[in-house]
């Protein structure tokens, strides 16, 4: 089935330092989408990304798909505590037609050291 | 943004047990709602979708028969995990997606049992 594979798995920066996450699917996805969740609470929405070569700015968060759309990533720049969390990305879901169906990613865990 | 909810957010049950649990959109009508699992420091793993007025389509897996959907209204959603094992222990997240683009998560239900 279709998976979606993301890295690195943990990241420890010390704040002010930037932070990558990256993710790579080995089909062509029509979207992908990053979530954030912060300890102890649930994904949130951050983002969708639809066109090739797109790139989306939100702050300090830079997001990017990749020209062949199968692969994304995400960049923070100059990291603060409040960064802290799990990243995913998440891509459609194989199979059926469920509206709005997602496949996740493993998810970069984020721990930032002030 | 959309709120969903999920009721209740933690729950302690003894091995053989059956526990419901419930996931509203409270400010938009959800014709499709998704159940996930989560592990510890793990991903979202897709459980099954749930359909409104239908049954739900279960992923590779999982046993339908143990998690038990229903989608009586396009509000609310319910898991019932029936003579839950401790090994059923984790967090159970439901999401809801009004149009393709975002999903909004329940805040989840941690789930031990004894």
């Amino acid at each position: 089935g279709q998976q979606v594979m993301q890295i690195p798995q943990y990241q420890h920066v010390q704040e002010g330092e930037d932070f990558t996450t990256y993710c790579n699917s080995s089909t062509t996805l029509s979207n992908i989408q990053w979530y954030k969740q912060r300890p102890g609470g649930h994904p949130v929405f951050l983002i969708q990304l639809v066109k090739s070569g797109e790139v989306k700015k939100q702050k300090r968060l830079t997001f990017q798909f990749g020209e062949a759309k199968k692969n994304s990533s995400l960049h923070i720049t100059a990291t603060q505590t409040t960064d802290v969390g799990t990243y995913f990305c998440a891509g459609p879901g194989a199979g059926g037609t469920s509206y709005g169906k997602l496949t996740f990613g493993q998810g970069t865990i984020l721990t930032v050291h002030p | 943004g959309a709120v969903v909810s999920q009721h209740p957010s933690r729950v302690i049950c003894k091995s053989g047990t059956s526990v419901k649990i419930e996931c509203r959109s409270l400010d938009f009508q959800a014709t499709t709602m998704f159940w996930y699992r989560q592990f510890p420091k793990q991903s979202l793993m897709l459980m099954a979708t749930s359909n409104e007025g239908s049954k739900a389509t279960y992923e590779q897996g999982v046993e339908k028969d143990k998690f038990l959907i229903n989608h009586a209204s396009l509000t609310l959603s319910t898991l019932t995990v029936t003579s839950a094992h401790p090994e059923d222990s984790s967090f159970y997240i439901c999401s809801a997606s009004r149009t393709d683009n975002e999903q909004f998560f329940g805040p989840g239900t941690r789930l031990t049992v004894l």
